[in-house]
């Protein structure tokens, strides 16, 4: 089955604590991307990849961090969370960066206090 | 850079109307655009999409229309029915390649 798998799902930290979401898609996709989902803000992008070892800025890539070392994996790392950056977070992925079907993961509600 | 935005934020039908949600786009250099619907508690899940060389695409009780002369596009859902309630996003991309710019989202309820 296709999947676009985050995790954690859920989590609570505190400001300042390193943290890292992963993500893993199971498709060989190409590109992937990661999104933030707030309320009257829609979904806004943060970094994407197009392929292994290629990484660029989205639209809020502030206090934000990513690697593409593997094809299937595109973690997000939060190197000194912020309680502005609480907010539901989503790994996508397609096979090209696009003209495919984007796929999305079920979603990260970070909280940062 | 890119904004998109939609005119309305809620949208109420009853089963079996056709509804319309509307997008509007200010890049008139982008060329992919994509509708997708979130139900709660999931993520985005794509529904159709359109390049700018095609003014109408048509899927599964779906239709999705593309106006760029001023960069509007449309999602039409026909026989609306209740499981269709949830926010749709429209999302444009090409301008850089790799971005994507959703709009604030629409929801949509159903009413049986």
């Amino acid at each position: 089955e296709a999947q676009v798998t985050q995790n954690p799902r859920y989590l609570i930290t505190v400001t300042g604590k390193k943290l890292t979401v992963t993500c893993s898609q199971n498709m060989n996709h190409e590109y992937m991307s990661w999104y933030r989902q707030d309320p009257g803000l829609g979904l806004r992008q943060i970094y994407y990849s197009m392929n292994v070892e290629v990484t660029d800025k989205g639209d809020v890539p502030e206090g934000y961090k990513v690697s593409r070392k593997e094809k299937r994996n595109f973690p997000l790392i939060l190197e000194s969370p912020s309680p502005n950056q609480t907010s539901l977070y989503f790994c996508a992925s397609s096979l090209r960066a696009s003209g495919n079907t984007i796929y999305f993961g079920e979603g990260s509600w970070l909280t940062v206090v | 850079g890119e904004s998109v935005g939609l005119h309305l934020p809620t949208l109420s039908v009853q089963e079996g109307d056709n509804s319309i949600i509307n997008c509007a786009y200010s890049n008139s250099a982008s060329d992919y655009f994509i509708w997708y619907k979130q139900e709660s508690g999931k993520g985005p899940q794509f529904i159709i999409d359109i390049r700018s060389n095609m003014d109408k695409r048509q899927g599964q009780r779906v239709t999705v229309l593309l106006n760029k002369t001023v960069k509007h596009l449309s999602l039409q859902i026909a026989a609306t029915q209740p499981g269709d309630s949830a926010v749709y996003f429209c999302a444009v991309g090409g301008t850089s390649y790799g971005k994507l710019t959703f709009g604030q989202g629409t929801i949509l309820t159903v009413h049986p």
